[in-house]
């Protein structure tokens, strides 16, 4: 079968960095996904990852290991903006993005 | 500018009525999928199409339909044996399946039964 797991709710501080976590389990997985959606709103690509290790992008990286089932987004530098829900979304070949559940993630002054 | 598409925005319907969400991309994507939003929920997907005049079943696709008549256009409907369809509908697209690239989705509808 497939499942994705990730926590529901995470808080943090402005400034502080935080890492969500997914775990993943799918046939035929063809890479990891992570978006960010604020409520109401459509979701926003932020990374991409087929192979394992780390892919930096500005403040946001995302880790991968294949052989673990798991990746992680880790956010710096946290902004007040940043609060926002974080979907992590397996890639099954021949088919479409399955989705995880989503983390919804509160930064506080 | 290129982009997807979603019409309208927000969508009220009878109950037992069917009603067809608008999807329109002009980025020349190939593929084309169709994801539904409950609160506190993930995206989970209705339907995909990987061609013009082919599409596969997602996860929950009862009660609704598609057509893929134009490469630019994945309409979906929702019909009146869809048991709970007050939900927030997202249209996505991406060069082809699988999804290795970005996937580009439209700003949602959202859609409630009355």
């Amino acid at each position: 079968g497939q499942n994705i797991d990730q926590p529901t709710e995470m808080t943090a501080t402005e400034g502080a960095i935080v890492q969500i976590n997914c775990t993943y389990q799918t046939s035929g997985f063809n890479g990891l996904f992570w978006y960010q959606q604020h409520a109401g709103e459509a979701p926003t690509f932020l990374s991409y990852n087929v192979l394992d290790g780390l892919e930096e992008k500005g403040r946001f990286s995302s880790f991968l290991s294949r052989s673990k089932g798991y990746s992680y987004l880790l956010l710096k530098e946290l902004q007040m903006k940043d609060s926002a829900s974080y979907l992590c979304a397996a890639n099954q070949a021949g088919t479409a993005l399955i989705f995880g559940k989503g983390t919804t993630l509160s930064v506080s002054s | 500018d290129g982009g997807i598409t979603q019409s309208p925005k927000y969508l009220f319907r009878k109950e037992g009525q069917n009603v067809t969400l608008s999807c329109e991309q002009n980025l020349n994507h190939d593929a084309m999928y169709w994801y539904r939003q409950d609160p506190g929920q993930g995206l989970r997907l209705i339907y995909y199409s990987q061609i013009v005049n082919d599409f596969q079943k997602g996860d929950i696709a009862e009660g609704y339909s598609v057509s893929r008549e134009k490469k630019e256009s994945f309409p979906l409907t929702v019909t009146s044996a869809q048991k709970n369809p007050t939900a927030f509908y997202l249209c996505a697209s991406s060069m082809g399946t699988p999804m290795n690239t970005e996937a580009f989705f439209g700003q949602g509808t959202r859609l409630t039964v009355v």
